[in-house]
């Protein structure tokens, strides 16, 4: 059972273009969270994602950021018009239709740096 | 609103023992969990605590105290390989989305 797959492992892209960062959970995971981490700070949340819902985007900019979980293929955390700020490491944990306490898998995380 | 707080930096020698204290304050506690993160690499979950007392697995023991919002990770026997980051999280309400602390890095010495 592969764990939870980010892709990319590094992305660099240049201020003012998109990033796509995508995370395919965990085999049997309903449950996606897209966490960001930056530099010398602890992980932050930024959105619960179920197939096809977004049940949680509090953590979200509320601007250029947006996420998704289709019914078919990754979850996609979106990023318009980086700006250098927007670097960091995000990471994507998935946890089964369990329940709120279950443990939850992450990933490797993208590492973004905007230049 | 919620607030996690951890020691930012702490140092132990090869073999001792060491303690990592979390306090917490948040609304509709309903677990607390302890990941550990190596640099450069995914957090790995550690413990899950969601009633009072000590929960033990291994060299690694983690306590929660309710009533005080207090919670902390034990390491025994430590090891070089334990050096690394050490992240205290609550969960709240029925999301299940982590709230961090800021992490403890701990630095094992020989």
């Amino acid at each position: 059972n592969a764990g939870v797959m980010q892709n990319p492992r590094h992305l660099v892209r240049r201020r003012g273009q998109e990033a796509r960062l995508r995370c395919s959970p965990m085999k049997g995971h309903s449950h996606v969270y897209w966490y960001r981490q930056l530099p010398e700070e602890g992980l932050k949340f930024m959105v619960y994602l179920q197939k096809e819902n977004i049940i949680d985007e509090s953590g979200m900019p509320k601007e250029r950021f947006s996420a998704e979980f289709p019914k078919e293929g990754p979850s996609i955390l979106r990023i318009q018009q980086v700006v250098r700020g927007d670097s960091a490491a995000y990471f994507c944990a998935s946890s089964p239709p369990r329940g709120a306490n279950t443990e939850a898998f992450f990933g490797q995380g993208t590492r973004l740096t905007v230049v | 609103g919620q607030n996690i707080d951890q020691p930012t930096e702490m140092t132990a020698t090869e073999g001792a023992i060491v303690q990592i204290n979390c306090t917490y304050q948040t609304s509709g506690f309903n677990g607390l969990f302890w990941y550990q993160q190596h640099a450069g690499e995914a957090p790995t979950f550690l413990s899950y605590n969601v009633l009072d007392g000590l929960e033990e697995k291994g060299r690694f023991s983690s306590f929660l105290s309710r009533s005080k919002g207090y919670s902390y990770l034990l390491l025994k026997e430590l090891q070089m390989k334990d050096s690394a980051s050490y992240l205290c999280a609550v969960t709240s309400g029925n999301t299940g989305k982590l709230i961090f602390g800021q992490g403890t890095t701990l630095q094992v010495k020989p």
